[in-house]
């Protein structure tokens, strides 16, 4: 089945630096989503990608949708604190059915005050 | 009560105990589902209702059941687990039709340790 792969499985930086984060796939998705999962919480969604080549941001978060449709990065510029927490890249199983996702195994993200 | 809510947060069951999993959504969507995230792991889908007809179940065992009374509630009934059951079981909501794009909010999730 279709997989997305995120790497690596941790990032450490330090707090004002920028971080940035791919999610990779052999298929071509028609949709990206990035969540964050804050630690005990559930993921909320950050940003919704749904052109190719489509650029997008959230406050300090930036994401792009990748020409080929097989990839996506998201960008955190001027890290802080609250910044913590596991990052999903996610996409529809079936091309429209934003419903059921496929989702990354997830990069944690640790901010070094 | 805002977005996904989830019942109980956190849950330690026997393998020989019946326990429920809880959801309500307060945001009119029609669709929900349950999600299974386990250490290391991409977040597993379980099971998909729309407008309360399941339609999906991702080959999960019998030992998990879920039930959809309506649109805005969601239980996950347990019975008989195991060990490697233990998980962070999360809800979520979607609108599948008409206004909006079908993404997925998640509720806080509810913590599950079977011994």
């Amino acid at each position: 089945g279709q997989q997305l792969n995120q790497s690596p499985q941790s990032m450490f930086i330090q707090e004002g630096e920028d971080v940035s984060m791919n999610c990779t796939s052999s298929s071509i998705f028609n949709t990206w989503l990035w969540y964050k999962q804050d630690p005990g919480e559930g993921p909320v969604l950050l940003i919704a990608l749904y052109k190719a080549g489509e650029l997008t941001s959230n406050g300090r978060l930036t994401a792009q949708f990748g020409i080929t449709r097989k990839d996506s990065f998201l960008n955190i510029s001027a890290s802080i604190p609250s910044d913590v927490g596991i990052y999903f890249c996610a996409g529809p199983k079936t091309p429209g059915a934003n419903s059921k996702l496929t989702f990354g195994k997830g990069i944690t993200l640790s901010v070094r005050p | 009560e805002t977005g996904v809510t989830q019942t109980p947060r956190h849950l330690v069951m026997g393998m020989t105990n019946k326990k429920s999993l809880k959801c309500e959504q307060h945001l009119g969507h029609n669709a929900m589902y349950w999600y299974k995230q386990s250490a290391k792991k991409p977040l597993e889908l379980m099971f998909v209702y729309n407008f309360k007809e399941q339609t999906e179940n991702n080959s999960v065992p019998s030992r998990f059941s879920p039930e959809c009374p309506n649109s805005s509630h969601l239980f996950l009934h347990l019975h008989t687990l195991q060990p490697e059951d233990s998980a962070l079981y999360l809800c979520a909501s979607s609108q599948v039709r008409g206004r909006g794009t079908g993404e997925l909010f998640f509720g806080e999730g509810s913590r599950l340790t079977v011994l």
